[in-house]
């Protein structure tokens, strides 16, 4: 039982450049979560999926989108990565609601 | 805009002392809330939840609510060295229940 996992760990990206962001989890859990620290900032929500097949907007969609791939995978596509995206990014999923479990993060730098 | 405010801190306390942690939310429909401990560089884990006024016992840590007041606090009493740490207030709401983070309190506690 690995709980949540997050591919890569870390990523250097150049502006402009894009990737995905992969996480799974084995806990059977609905809901999924996509959220940036940023020194200070805490966590900000950037989408949200409350089932296979769905997803919602959270606080800072902009820039990013996501697919629910199925019920253990949700990952996180940067199209043309910007330096303000720089940040460490946490996957959680959870149940019930507010029980979060997270995945290690990963740590993305774009210059 | 549903917020959730933390002093960032840094709070130092002495060992053995007891630390108090405050978070204060916006919503009023707000029906969970919790507290998360992130140590440096790791990610979230959740140490407590409370969903009725009142206060909640665990071990060294007492969380309090007070929804008139909207305001959660954590007690941590014989603060050990061990738990220096960052830590999250989190609530979710009515609409989605979707789980929206503050921005996290220093918490160093000296030997």
């Amino acid at each position: 039982n690995a709980g949540v996992t997050q591919t890569p760990k870390f990523q250097v990206l150049k502006t402009g450049q894009s990737m995905t962001l992969q996480c799974a989890q084995d806990m059977n859990h609905n809901s999924m979560y996509w959220y940036r620290q940023d020194p200070g900032m805490g966590l900000r929500l950037i989408y949200y999926s409350a089932s296979e097949g769905t997803t919602d907007k959270g606080e800072v969609p902009n820039g990013y989108n996501v697919s629910r791939l199925n019920k253990r995978e949700f990952s996180l596509r940067l199209e043309s990565a910007a330096p303000s995206q720089t940040s460490v990014y946490f996957c959680a999923s959870e149940v019930p609601p507010g029980r979060a479990r997270f995945g290690p993060g990963t740590r993305l730098t774009v210059t | 805009q549903k917020e959730v405010e933390q002093n960032s801190g840094p709070l130092s306390v002495p060992e053995g002392a007891i630390a108090s942690l405050n978070c204060t939310y916006s919503d009023r429909g707000s029906q969970s809330f919790f507290w998360y401990r992130q140590y440096s560089g790791k990610s979230p884990e959740l140490i407590m939840s409370i969903y009725s006024n009142g206060d909640k016992e665990d071990g060294r840590f007492t969380a309090q609510l007070n929804k008139a007041s909207q305001y959660v606090s954590l007690l941590i009493r014989d603060s050990q060295p061990s738990d220096s740490a960052t830590y999250l207030c989190a609530v979710t709401y009515n609409a989605g229940n979707m789980l929206t983070f503050g921005g996290g309190t220093r918490l160093m506690v000296k030997p």
